[in-house]
């Protein structure tokens, strides 16, 4: 069955290290996009892609960063992980045309120390 | 800039009593609402897509149902495994794929 992975899915770091987090779809689908998910706040937008070698920033880029190699992946890098970037993060996924929704992997729970 | 509104924040029904959520939004053109569940400590799962105001959608024991400005989710005779976090978002008719997520109603069915 496809499915999107998310690794790992739990990560303790210390403030100013640089921090990727893995995402990896099977479902062929051409849109990628993180979110972070706090108290308060919902879901946010961090970055988005449309296919390979394309990446948009979403409402909350600051300090993040990820490129598109492949269809299947889309990483999140986290230049100098900085406390306030303490968070559960989402990958989701979704088909370009006829049905939009997105599919979301499992998280990761990031700790910045 | 696309607003999303959930309400209540959270919902304690008794097994059987039917209730609704609410999601309030403002877009510029709406191309589709989405309804989501989110267990504790996994990622939101997909119910529903709405297109256009009059729709609705069924499954189970929730129907959806979409107006010009809010959606609801009714649930009918909940039960104790429909205990969850409800997320309501909406993608904007811009070509912009990305959703705007609400905060989402915690909903809590007690046997």
């Amino acid at each position: 069955d496809a499915e999107i992975t998310q690794s790992p899915r739990h990560k303790i770091t210390e403030t100013g290290r640089q921090v990727t987090l893995a995402c990896h779809q099977t479902w062929n689908h051409n849109n990628m996009f993180w979110y972070r998910q706090d108290l308060g706040h919902g879901l946010r937008l961090i970055h988005y892609s449309y296919g390979v070698q394309d990446t948009n920033k979403g409402e909350v880029s600051d300090g993040y960063s990820v490129s598109r190699s492949n269809t299947e992946d889309l990483p999140l890098t986290l230049e100098s992980a900085a406390s306030s970037q303490t968070s559960v993060y989402f990958c989701a996924s979704s088909a370009d045309r006829e049905r939009y929704e997105q599919y979301f992997g499992p998280g990761t729970r990031l700790t910045v120390t | 800039e696309d607003q999303v509104t959930q309400s209540p924040e959270a919902l304690r029904l008794q097994e059987g009593e039917s209730s609704s959520l609410n999601c309030s939004y403002t877009v510029s053109g709406l191309r589709g609402l989405f309804w989501y569940r989110q267990d504790p400590g996994k990622g939101p799962e997909f119910l529903f897509t709405l297109y256009s105001a009059g729709e609705e959608k069924e499954k189970e024991r929730l129907k959806a149902t979409l107006t010009k400005k809010e959606s609801f989710l009714h649930i009918t005779a909940p039960k104790p495994e429909d205990s969850a976090t409800y997320l309501c978002a909406v993608q904007a008719d811009t070509g912009r794929r990305a959703l705007t997520f609400g905060s989402g109603t915690r909903l809590q069915v007690q046997p």
